[in-house]
């Protein structure tokens, strides 16, 4: 079945600059990719996802980048905000169609 | 915008209790899961369910997991005899279909505690 690998699994920036957060998937079917936000005690929200048939997707200060052959996704967060602080997750749809999860990424904006 | 309801919202239970999670998900989403995330790890999948039967299951969801449409409506995990180690917040989602299109709608969850 599918594995997701996702790191860092802590990562601290100042606010404003940028974060990235890298994930890689083992099952070269998974064709959709979701990253989710989750915030203490809260579900995971979806913030951006992407299909195998694009590379890259923008939604205001988040980007998503997929590179199929070497089977990695990334999380871009520009001009980075304290309520961006949470813990992000990647995630990834295979062939077996259920959505497997990274073990999450807790980002801290700095003041 | 459509939500999946989950209730209750916290439960708490005795060790080798039966608790029953309840969930309604999206009127037409057709596929259904349960995923648990226990304190500080990440989110796993246990259950999906499609057409009123199991789809798939993971190797945590054992002979003390099933889970139940009962009504239509209502999609319901049940844990017959509770571990310590059940104790996790547990995640309803739905989705319209099963293909790379949709994606998942979660419940707000419900946190489980077993003493």
């Amino acid at each position: 079945g599918e594995n997701v690998e996702q790191h860092p699994s802590t990562l601290s920036v100042q606010e404003g600059d940028s974060a990235v957060i890298k994930c890689t998937y083992s099952d070269s079917a998974s064709n959709y990719f979701p990253w989710y936000k989750q915030e203490l005690g809260k579900r995971p929200q979806l913030i951006i996802d992407i299909r195998s048939n694009v590379g890259e997707k923008k939604d205001q200060r988040i980007a998503v980048t997929l590179n199929k052959t070497a089977k990695h996704f990334s999380l871009h967060i520009t001009e980075t905000q304290p309520e961006d602080s949470a813990v992000y997750f990647c995630a990834a749809r295979g062939r077996d169609d259920k959505i497997i999860f990274g073990k999450g990424t807790r980002l801290h904006i700095l003041p | 915008e459509p939500e999946v309801t989950q209730t209750p919202s916290h439960q708490v239970t005795q060790m080798g209790q039966e608790v029953i999670l309840r969930c309604v998900p999206i009127s037409n989403h057709l596929y259904f899961y349960w995923y648990r995330q226990i304190l500080g790890q990440k989110v796993e999948f246990l259950v999906s369910f499609y057409n009123n039967e199991i789809s798939e299951k993971s190797e945590i969801f054992d002979d003390q997991f099933s889970v139940e449409r009962p009504d239509g409506s209502n999609f319901t995990l049940k844990i017959r005899s509770t571990k310590l180690e059940d104790s996790a917040m547990y995640f309803c989602a739905s989705s319209e279909g099963g293909g790379p299109d949709y994606g998942y709608t979660f419940g707000s969850g419900t946190r489980l505690t077993v003493v």
